[in-house]
């Protein structure tokens, strides 16, 4: 069964970037899937931010794109998540996903449990 | 743009059925996915391919598309299953994963 655990720093000052890994464990990226990233701001609904395919092909959200990354590593059978120059509207709770990508649609499945980060000064 | 509506809330008593609606333009030609997140919890995957049931989830949980809205339907309710539901697409006009406003299930 696999599983999904987010990672990194839970307060990031306005401006600097928003950095997130995402250790997938009991399933070996390199053997297919595309991983995802999805954020949830406080009370409100869930927002898709993107995904990396384990040979680094990659797609984002059209409204996110010009400020973030995602990136794999699969020595070590995780992949990360970088935001630039955040914002107040950037916290979130943000969780990683398998992004199960077939023919002209995708799900998720499982999440990781998520993690808050906090933009503040 | 496109968007997906799901109504805020939907109330229903334990044991009965509960239907939550997912309405897009152009929902007819795109598989829908449905989560449901527990307060505090992570979402989980409940229905994918409009009607496809993950192993795992119970049969009362189903799902259909008849037209341009998609259905998730929740027979004999229970009160574990209050939850947020948010239905998914991929969003091929605009090459986006899209998801809906989210319906807040409360079981009285």
């Amino acid at each position: 069964q696999v599983q999904l655990q987010e990672s990194g720093p839970g307060l990031v000052k306005p401006s600097e970037t928003l950095s997130l890994t995402c250790a997938v464990s009991d399933y070996s990226i390199s053997s297919g899937y595309y991983w995802g990233w999805i954020r949830q701001p406080p009370g409100k609904g869930l927002e898709w931010i993107g995904g990396i395919h384990y040979s680094g092909s990659t797609y984002y959200n059209p409204s996110l794109r010009s400020r973030v990354t995602i990136s794999v590593d699969t020595s070590k059978n995780q992949f990360s998540l970088k935001v630039s120059s955040v914002t107040a509207a950037d916290t979130a709770v943000y969780y990683c996903a398998r992004d199960v990508k077939q023919h002209q649609t995708n799900w998720f499945d499982p999440w990781g449990q998520g993690t808050l980060v906090t933009v503040s000064s | 743009s496109y968007v997906l509506t799901q109504p805020p809330s939907v109330s229903v008593a334990p044991g009965k059925t509960a239907r939550i609606t997912c309405r897009g333009n152009n929902i007819e030609s795109e598989s829908v996915h449905w989560y449901q997140q527990k307060s505090g919890q992570a979402p989980v995957l409940v229905i994918y391919y409009d009607s496809d049931r993950p192993s795992g989830i119970p049969e009362r949980f189903s799902g259909s598309k008849p037209g341009n809205t998609a259905t998730l339907t929740i027979s004999r309710v229970e009160v574990g299953d209050e939850a947020d539901y948010y239905c998914q697409v991929w969003d091929s006009s605009g090459d986006h994963v899209l998801f809906g406003g989210g319906t807040k299930l409360s079981v009285l």
